[in-house]
């Protein structure tokens, strides 16, 4: 089985400039989340996606951040303008269902380092 | 202010001891609690977890244990290997597990051969 994909694995830019994560979540999988990771930090849960729908996103930054799931399957997460802050690791994790269903399976993330 | 917490950021041990990394909780509304695992450079994995409605769970050579009077949950590792060594996170939710999982910021565990 397939896990979930995510791409770029890296990526530098400078403030203020734009940047797109791409998330494949595994086949059959309704939910999908995309947690940032800051260095130091545990994951923090941006948005929460079930099927088509946002489930959860109290913590995302709607002014810079945008988030879209493409016919219940592929997500995308975009930064825009980024931000020093925004270093961090990008998880993309995706569930059967809700976490009580067994677990989150995540991704190995994206790497975003903002100069 | 956090929820989670893991107070140890770093825990050393034999290969062949028991490992027992510690997680406290604030938010009396979780009832649901996971331990995941992470190499450098992987995503999390998922390693066990346990609902409130029990005090213990077992998994080969992993234990976790909660004490929700205290609002403390561990987890034993017995015995260590050496490919224990990784960043082990915390984490809870509330409603059986159906709200967002709030990770603590992990315990760093080293298994020395």
């Amino acid at each position: 089985e397939a896990g979930v994909a995510q791409s770029p694995r890296y990526k530098i830019i400078e403030k203020r400039q734009s940047v797109a994560f791409w998330c494949n979540p595994i086949s059959g999988h309704a939910t999908l989340y995309w947690y940032q990771q800051i260095l130091g930090q545990g994951p923090k849960l941006l948005i929460q996606f079930q099927n088509n729908g946002v489930v959860d996103d109290s913590q995302l930054p709607k002014d810079r951040f945008s988030a879209e799931r493409l016919k219940g399957v592929d997500s995308t997460l975009k930064i825009q303008p980024a931000k020093l802050e925004d270093s961090a690791v990008y998880l993309c994790a995706s569930s059967l269902w809700t976490v009580n269903t067994g677990e989150l399976f995540f991704g190995e993330g994206s790497r975003l380092t903002v100069l | 202010d956090q929820q989670v917490k893991q107070n140890s950021p770093s825990l050393s041990v034999q290969e062949g001891r028991i490992s027992i990394l510690n997680c406290d909780y604030t938010n009396s509304m979780f009832d649901y609690f996971l331990w995941y695992k992470k190499y450098p450079a992987e995503g999390p994995t998922f390693l066990i977890s346990i609902s409130s409605i029990k005090d213990k769970n077992e998994d080969g050579r992993f234990t976790v244990f909660l004490n929700k009077s205290a609002k403390h949950l561990s987890l034993h590792i017995v015995p260590s290997q050496p490919g224990d060594s990784a960043v082990y996170f915390c984490a809870a939710s509330g409603q059986g597990g159906s709200e967002k999982l709030v990770f603590g910021k992990g315990t760093k565990l080293t298994v020395n051969p």
